[in-house]
């Protein structure tokens, strides 16, 4: 089946520090969606990737999606003590089916 | 705009026990999840809803899983009976679909979660 990894699995960085969270399928998908989950909390849906070589900006965020539509990174500029949590990619197949990887902790020493 | 609503927040039971989920989706949301989600590990789709029917349930252990949404709103999970890797947090998500059984992933909204603990 369709599996989402995700490097690395934690990240600790100073405030101001730029971090990225990488994510890569074993299968092409249609589509990849970014979640952010704080500690106790709940996923949040951050962004979603269709196109090939897509990218999109929400702030201090860019997201790709890569040319073969099999990988994806998260950025984050400057990194602030909001910033902090766990960073999800959820990639779907031909089928739909979301799946997610294990996620990027995020930590920041302020 | 009233977010969607999990009960209870915490469970605690021993195994072997029945323990039941409810959750409410956001209104006119006619596509719902469920999820578990262990610690440290990303959400695993359980089944979805499109309105009452089930439409994706191949991940559900259906030997002491079930579920409903009767009235294709708010919806149950249960298990019968809890084993000690049942332990997770189970989470309800749910999305408005653009057509008919409409199975692209758009936005989905989660709950807060129902933490399960079996000891």
């Amino acid at each position: 089946g369709q599996q989402v990894m995700q490097i690395p699995q934690y990240q600790h960085v100073q405030e101001g520090e730029d971090f990225t969270t990488y994510c890569n399928s074993s299968t092409t998908l249609s589509n990849i969606q970014w979640y952010k989950q704080r500690p106790g909390g709940h996923p949040v849906f951050l962004i979603q990737l269709v196109k090939s070589g897509e990218v999109k900006k929400q702030k201090r965020l860019t997201f790709q999606f890569g040319e073969a539509k099999k990988n994806s990174s998260l950025h984050i500029t400057a990194t602030q003590t909001t910033d902090v949590g766990t960073y999800f990619c959820a990639g779907s197949g031909s089928n739909y089916k979301l799946t997610f990887g294990k996620g990027t902790l995020l930590t920041v020493n302020p | 705009e009233a977010g969607v609503v999990q009960s209870p927040r915490y469970k605690i039971i021993e195994k072997k026990q029945p323990v039941a989920f409810w959750c409410n989706p956001i209104s006119g949301h006619n596509t719902l999840y469920w999820y578990r989600q262990n610690l440290g590990q990303g959400p695993e789709l359980l089944i979805r809803y499109e309105n009452e029917e089930a439409v994706d349930d191949s991940q559900l252990p259906k030997d002491r899983f079930s579920a409903e949404r009767l009235k294709g709103v708010d919806s149950t999970l249960k298990i019968q009976p809890a084993e000690l890797g049942d332990s997770a947090v189970y989470l309800c998500a749910s999305r408005l679909s653009l057509a008919f059984r409409d199975p692209a992933p758009y936005e989905q909204y989660f709950g807060p979660g129902t933490r399960l603990t079996v000891t």
